[in-house]
């Protein structure tokens, strides 16, 4: 079975461009949260969405958002990208709302210059 | 103060030792908590999770939790150098906001 799959994995921007991060969950986990993980760091909690509504939010500006579609893959944007967005963006799903186990995927790594 | 917070380490035990994580947590963190281990370069997974006030063995793995003194743990019996990675505490706040201590490193020497 195919486990949590982000695209891309690797990508570099300049600062004040915009940003889509793709991400596909575990079939049948119907949540899907996002992460941001600076080297040195553990990862912080962005969003987090089930069944299409977002369900939590961290201490992030506006500038970033998420949406989560019918079949349950996600989108993480972050719009006018700041050399301090660098980082590890982690993609988890897990089966419900209310469960705390998360399952990664690999991650899309964002380097802006 | 964080959420969660570990000591950054590195902790570092002979092959066959047993290695103490400590993981301290405030009070809006207080629901359940898990452990997460993260390989260089690699993503996090989950090790084992803890709800309630006592131990939890699974293997190798003892998780404990003292709610009184806001403080988990993870024992890892026998350790082998292929438990060399970094372990990430994290509690869950509303069911829906996990908060990750920033990592204790762990060398298991041979």
């Amino acid at each position: 079975d195919a486990g949590v799959t982000q695209s891309p994995t690797h990508l570099i921007k300049t600062r004040g461009q915009q940003v889509t991060l793709r991400c596909s969950p575990i079939s049948g986990h119907k949540s899907v949260s996002w992460y941001q993980q600076v080297l040195g760091q553990g990862p912080q909690f962005i969003f987090q969405y089930y069944e299409k509504e977002e369900r939590g939010r961290g201490n992030f500006p506006d500038r970033f958002s998420a949406r989560q579609f019918p079949n349950y893959s996600s989108e993480l944007n972050v719009n006018a990208l700041l050399l301090g967005d660098s980082a590890l963006y982690l993609c988890a799903s897990s089966p419900g709302l209310h469960t705390g186990e998360l399952f990664f995927g690999e991650g899309s790594r964002l380097t802006v210059l | 103060q964080k959420e969660v917070e570990q000591n950054s380490g590195p902790l570092s035990v002979p092959e066959g030792a047993i290695a103490s994580l400590n993981c301290t947590y405030s009070d809006r963190v207080s629901q359940s908590f898990f452990w997460y281990r993260q390989y260089s370069g690699k993503s996090p997974e989950l090790i084992m999770s803890i709800y309630s006030n006592g131990d939890k063995e699974d293997g190798r793995f003892t998780a404990q939790l003292n709610k009184a003194s806001q403080y988990v743990s993870l024992l890892i019996r026998d350790s082998q150098p292929s438990d060399s990675a970094t372990y990430l505490c994290a509690g869950l706040y509303n069911f829906n906001k996990f908060y990750f201590g920033s990592g204790t490193k762990l060398n298991v020497k041979p």
